[in-house]
């Protein structure tokens, strides 16, 4: 099956500055990558998505990139605030029917 | 709208008690998903339902069942819990086919003592 890698683990950065996130997968055939926000408590979010027909997709403050040849895609933050701070989690699927998912990476925005 | 809503929020149990998790959707989704989620393990995917009457297992299905007697609800049962079952459980939907995302419930804690 799929195996979906996520780093890093924890992630400090200063308010204003910019967050990165990378997950690594091992199914060529995955053509569907979400990315997931989840705060304490609650169940995770979609806040962007990227198929595998695209190279990179924005949405504000974020952008995700793929590259489908070395077979890893990343989550970009810019401008980063404090309610930014929570896990994110990367995915990947290629049936719809099983959907793998990354181990999380705790950002903690410093104000 | 109330979107996918899970009960109880969270549960103490005695190992060997039978248990259900109950999740109910208002979006009409056709698929619907259980997960389990562990410290350092992230999310990892238990069953799953493509349409109601249908039911798959997952990556780590064992001691779990569920059942799809409509679009709406879609439980999961303990028969026997075991306390590596202690963990935050949550259900998930979507427009089954397509590649479109899920949309995750609030979360079941259930402590396995």
């Amino acid at each position: 099956g799929e195996n979906v890698e996520q780093h890093p683990s924890t992630l400090s950065v200063q308010e204003g500055d910019s967050a990165v996130i990378k997950c690594t997968y091992s199914d060529s055939a995955s053509n569907y990558f979400p990315w997931y926000k989840q705060e304490l408590g609650k169940g995770p979010q979609l806040i962007i998505d990227i198929r595998s027909n695209v190279g990179e997709k924005k949405d504000q403050r974020i952008a995700v990139t793929l590259n489908k040849t070395a077979k890893h895609f990343s989550l970009h933050i810019t401008e980063t605030q404090p309610e930014d701070s929570a896990v994110y989690f990367c995915a990947a699927s290629r049936t719809g029917n099983q959907f793998y998912f990354g181990t999380g990476t705790s950002l903690t925005v410093i104000p | 709208i109330a979107g996918i809503t899970q009960a109880p929020t969270s549960q103490i149990l005695a190992a060997g008690r039978r248990m259900t998790l109950r999740c109910t959707q208002d979006m009409r989704h056709n698929a619907m998903y259980w997960y389990r989620q562990d410290l350092g393990l992230g999310l990892r995917l238990i069953h799953y339902s493509n349409t109601a009457g249908t039911t798959g297992k997952g990556e780590v299905p064992d001691g779990y069942s569920v059942s799809r007697a409509n679009t709406d609800d879609f439980p999961l049962t303990l028969a026997s819990a075991v306390p590596s079952q202690t963990s935050v459980y949550f259900c998930a939907s979507r427009v089954s086919g397509s590649t479109d995302t899920q949309y995750f419930g609030p979360g079941t804690r259930l402590t396995v003592l």
